[in-house]
């Protein structure tokens, strides 16, 4: 059974940083694209970022470009999240999403983890 | 980027009504459309992918068509799990883009 489970979010400050995790489980890990999708308080879904299977690459939403930083642990089945610079409107769930072979589909979605971002 | 928007944004519907969600991108993404369900306080569920292709596991009563820019979302006999919200996603190119969501309440 594909398990995803989101960690690390929280209360921070403009301006501050936080890092988010994912541990992977029931899948192998190393196969698949894997992203991150937040939502803010009582809107839609907003695609953030995804990274390749061996780390080599990711893409990012302009909004997030320079500020952000996805990674990934294959040997831990890890995905991260370095997010700098934050702001108000960073205030979302963030969902960690496995992508559906090599395409753009997420087809498994962790159960999200708050971040918050107010003085 | 690609914009897709949704209509309804809103639907109120009883047990048992056949109801249909519409999705419209504003260029061309071929059939590269997918379809989530969200419970509240849930993470989306994957429905459709590729337009028309049912997710393992999802009922047969949920169905997708549509290619180009015009696609639907189908639920032919609503039960009363089927309410939640509904997104749109296309994946032809990036950044990933989603629907507004269509909001689907029991009348």
């Amino acid at each position: 059974e594909v398990q995803l489970v989101e960690s690390g979010g929280g209360l921070v400050q403009p301006g501050g940083s936080l890092r988010l995790s994912c541990a992977a489980s029931g899948f192998t890990f190393n196969n698949y694209w894997m992203s991150w999708v937040r939502q803010a308080p009582g809107k839609g879904l907003e695609w953030v970022a995804s990274i390749k299977p061996d780390g080599s690459q990711g893409l990012y939403v302009d909004s997030v470009k320079g500020r952000f930083t996805i990674s990934r642990d294959n040997a831990k089945n890890s995905l991260h999240l370095q997010m700098n610079s934050l702001r108000a409107e960073d205030t979302s769930v963030y969902y960690c999403a496995k992508l559906r072979d090599s395409s753009t589909i997420f087809d498994y979605w962790g159960q999200g983890t708050l971040v918050t971002v107010s003085s | 980027d690609i914009q897709l928007t949704q209509s309804p944004s809103f639907l109120s519907a009883s047990v048992g009504d056949r109801v249909t969600i519409t999705c419209r991108a504003s260029q061309d993404i071929r059939n590269y459309l997918a379809w989530y369900q969200q419970e509240p306080g849930k993470a989306p569920k994957l429905l459709i992918y590729t337009a028309s292709i049912l997710q393992s596991g999802v009922p047969s009563r949920f169905s997708g068509s549509g290619s180009g820019t015009e696609f639907t979302l189908t639920i032919s006999s609503l039960q009363p799990e089927d309410f939640a919200t509904y997104y749109c996603q296309q994946r032809n190119s990036y950044p990933i883009t989603f629907g507004q969501g269509t909001r689907l309440d029991i009348k």
